[in-house]
């Protein structure tokens, strides 16, 4: 079972932040908190990762809270190509390694 | 190759054909994992290899599924006696590092669309 809980959808105006909500109550504290995002008919890509720092890169930044049971990843300036599923996930161990595990994530719309 | 290349993108089989999906990921990395997502869900984890290894298969939904990355780079799911709930959107991923760390990223390929009919 995934160990994040996400909104099912979201929606945004262009030009607007977009603040994506991500509980991960249990996460524990060498585990990864990542975001990826899929837009219809592709793979995910890769956006974002952190451990308990902020974050910020090109696309998104990354805010987690201090006790790391939640983070918000911001898309400042959303745009109509942002318009996609945004996955939060951590890092599951079995059998030594971390397996992704994902959930159904937020369904994201832009609208202009 | 820039990136993950899948094939072929769409697949259609009768059911009880088998069917091999074919996975080429990024040269030199390490870890590649096979997902299974049905429409409108998100992915389903279904096996993981380091190398030639297959570390994990927890996630193979049944004995008639089978993975294999015989030299450590390309890898082939292949599924026997195909169902129709197997029809769904077959992703490989692939990452640089050994899956036992827990910060590296994972780079996608566009999937393979099984349909069974």
């Amino acid at each position: 079972d995934a160990k994040t809980t996400q909104p099912p959808s979201m929606d945004c105006a262009e030009g607007r932040a977009a603040n994506l909500p991500c509980n991960h109550s249990t996460i524990s504290g060498n585990e990864y908190v990542y975001w990826y995002r899929q837009i219809h008919s592709q793979g995910p890509q890769y956006i974002i990762h952190g451990l308990k720092n902020n974050e910020t890169n090109e696309m998104a930044s990354l805010i987690i809270t201090e006790d790391r049971k939640s983070s918000t990843l911001i898309l400042p300036h959303a745009t109509l190509r942002d318009t996609a599923v945004y996955y939060c996930i951590v890092r599951e161990t079995s059998g030594g390694s971390y397996i992704p595990t994902f959930g159904r994530g937020t369904s994201l719309i832009v609208h202009p | 190759g820039a990136g993950v290349s899948q094939s072929p993108r769409y697949k259609v089989a009768k059911r009880g054909q088998d069917v091999a999906l074919r996975c080429d990921p990024i040269s030199g990395h390490v870890s590649l994992f096979w997902y299974q997502q049905a429409l409108g869900q998100g992915p389903e984890f279904l096996t993981y290899f380091q190398n030639e290894a297959q570390l994990d298969k927890s996630g193979l939904p049944s004995d008639r599924f089978f993975a294999e990355r015989p030299e450590g780079s390309v890898s082939t799911l292949k599924i026997q006696r195909t169902q129709q709930e197997d029809s769904a959107v077959y992703l490989c991923a692939s990452s640089l590092a050994v899956g036992g760390r827990g910060d590296e990223k994972l780079f996608f390929g566009s999937g393979t669309q099984l349909s069974v009919l």
